[in-house]
């Protein structure tokens, strides 16, 4: 089976660009959710969606929105980027009932210059 | 509010010691704890889950955690390190008021020397 797959997997971009970033979960999955990497913040979570819904946000500025379509795979946009926002972003997926194991995807790892 | 904190930002060992890394968790229900594992350039990696049917989880790559509500410990050993444990290491909490998200640990970073 299929793991989770991201793409893409290193971004460049420069401050005030936005950038899209997707996820596709394991077949069958119908949560998805992101979280953000950084040395200084560590593992922060960003937002789920669940069945093109978004279900629970965390505590991103507006600038970090996400969607999901009809097939569960996910896109997250982060608009006029900044220097803080160059982080690693991980996407999870499970099948979105309660206490299901989350599996990571490989991340993608964007650098804002 | 759920939170974990994971004692060491490090830990070295020699390979065949014995591997400890610590978490304490901070719950206003029952948690649910996980141990995951990151290897350089990679996402995350479940080693094992407690989901309060057993203390003594075991997980992967032969780890295990013990949960023991008096201590609000869940702390991760594994008897006898090996090179290819060397990773970064998160303990989480789920956080139950809703959804699912996790709530990480800053992580402990594991080298393991020859």
């Amino acid at each position: 089976k299929a793991g989770v797959t991201q793409t893409p997997r290193y971004l460049i971009k420069t401050r005030g660009q936005q950038v899209t970033l997707s996820c596709s979960p394991i077949s069958g999955h119908r949560s998805v959710s992101w979280y953000q990497q950084t040395p200084g913040q560590g593992l922060q979570f960003l937002f789920e969606y669940f069945s093109e819904t978004q279900r629970n946000k965390g505590n991103f500025p507006g600038r970090f929105s996400g969607r999901q379509f009809s097939n569960s795979r996910s896109e997250m946009n982060v608009s006029t980027l900044e220097l803080g926002d160059s982080a690693l972003y991980l996407c999870a997926s499970s099948w979105g009932t309660r206490l299901e194991t989350q599996y990571f995807g490989p991340g993608t790892r964007l650098l804002v210059l | 509010a759920q939170s974990v904190t994971q004692l060491g930002s490090h830990v070295s060992v020699s390979e065949g010691a014995l591997v400890l890394l610590r978490c304490n968790y901070s719950s206003s229900v029952p948690p649910y704890l996980f141990w995951y594992v990151q290897y350089p350039n990679q996402g995350l990696q479940l080693l094992l889950k407690y989901t309060s049917a057993a203390t003594l989880v075991k997980g992967i790559n032969g780890f295990e955690a013990e949960f023991k509500k008096s201590e609000t410990s869940f702390h991760l050993t594994k008897p006898s390190a090996h090179m290819s444990d060397a990773a970064e290491y998160f303990c989480a909490v789920s956080d139950r008021t809703g959804t699912d998200k996790l709530i990480f640990g800053t992580g402990t970073r594991l080298q393991v020397f020859p």
